[in-house]
């Protein structure tokens, strides 16, 4: 089965300071990987995807992530947040032969000014 | 094109009542998916549907839930009797048929069963 774990629950940080929120994946098969934002009172929106190729994928909103299969991870970075990244991230994980995406249990980025 | 689409988008009912909640696909998209989001659970997937067959209900809580598709841009949630401990949101969502396409998500429909 798979499975998906954000480390981190909350992450707190100043404007302008770097982010990166954590996300682990399990697997036995080939897995298409994703990181949605939520912001308050809304659905979830696509900030990116990892399906092949390119290990370091590019998303809206400035945000990047890099596919790492030796350590299963999907880390999700910014190199300078602003107050209005300030929302609910969540990492998800779906297998290449089937169509169920697996959400982690989601990290949530608070930006200080 | 128009998003996902959900109705109603807040709902407040008494318990043992029905609760019926609404979804339009994106046009030509195949899977449909219902997920419930919680403080304690988090996104769970509840059912989903590829060309409007049911595929894995296996997140369906209980009898007292049943999702259906009368056509292939429409689906329906239904809880009956309604408690208070299925107050979630419900996010309907869509997708083309590939586990590469993106899954499309609906802004929610708010339950607040007291």
């Amino acid at each position: 089965a798979q499975s998906v774990t954000q480390l981190d629950s909350q992450v707190p940080v100043f404007e302008e300071a770097p982010v990166e929120l954590r996300c682990n994946y399990s697997s036995s098969v080939s897995v298409y990987l994703f990181w949605y934002v939520q912001y308050p009172n809304q659905g979830l929106q696509l900030l990116l995807k990892y399906l092949s190729g390119s290990t370091l994928v590019k998303g809206i909103n400035g945000f990047e992530a890099e596919f790492n299969k030796s350590q299963t991870s999907f880390h999700l970075r910014k190199p300078s947040v602003h107050i209005s990244d300030t929302a609910e991230y969540f990492c998800a994980v779906r297998i290449v032969e089937a169509d169920k995406l697996i959400f982690g249990t989601g990290t949530r980025l608070q930006v200080f000014p | 094109d128009a998003g996902v689409i959900q109705s109603p988008r807040h709902e407040v009912t008494e318990m043992g009542q029905e609760v019926t909640l609404r979804c339009k696909l994106i046009s030509g998209h195949n899977s449909l998916f219902w997920y419930r989001q919680t403080m304690m659970r988090g996104l769970e997937l509840l059912i989903y549907f590829n060309n409007n067959v049911p595929i894995d209900d296996s997140g369906m809580p209980e009898d007292r839930f049943s999702a259906k598709m009368p056509n292939a841009s429409f689906s329906t949630l239904k809880i009956q009797p309604s408690e208070p401990r299925d107050s979630a949101v419900y996010f309907c969502a869509s997708s083309p048929l590939t586990p590469s396409g993106t899954i499309y998500f609906g802004e929610g429909s708010w339950l607040t069963v007291v």
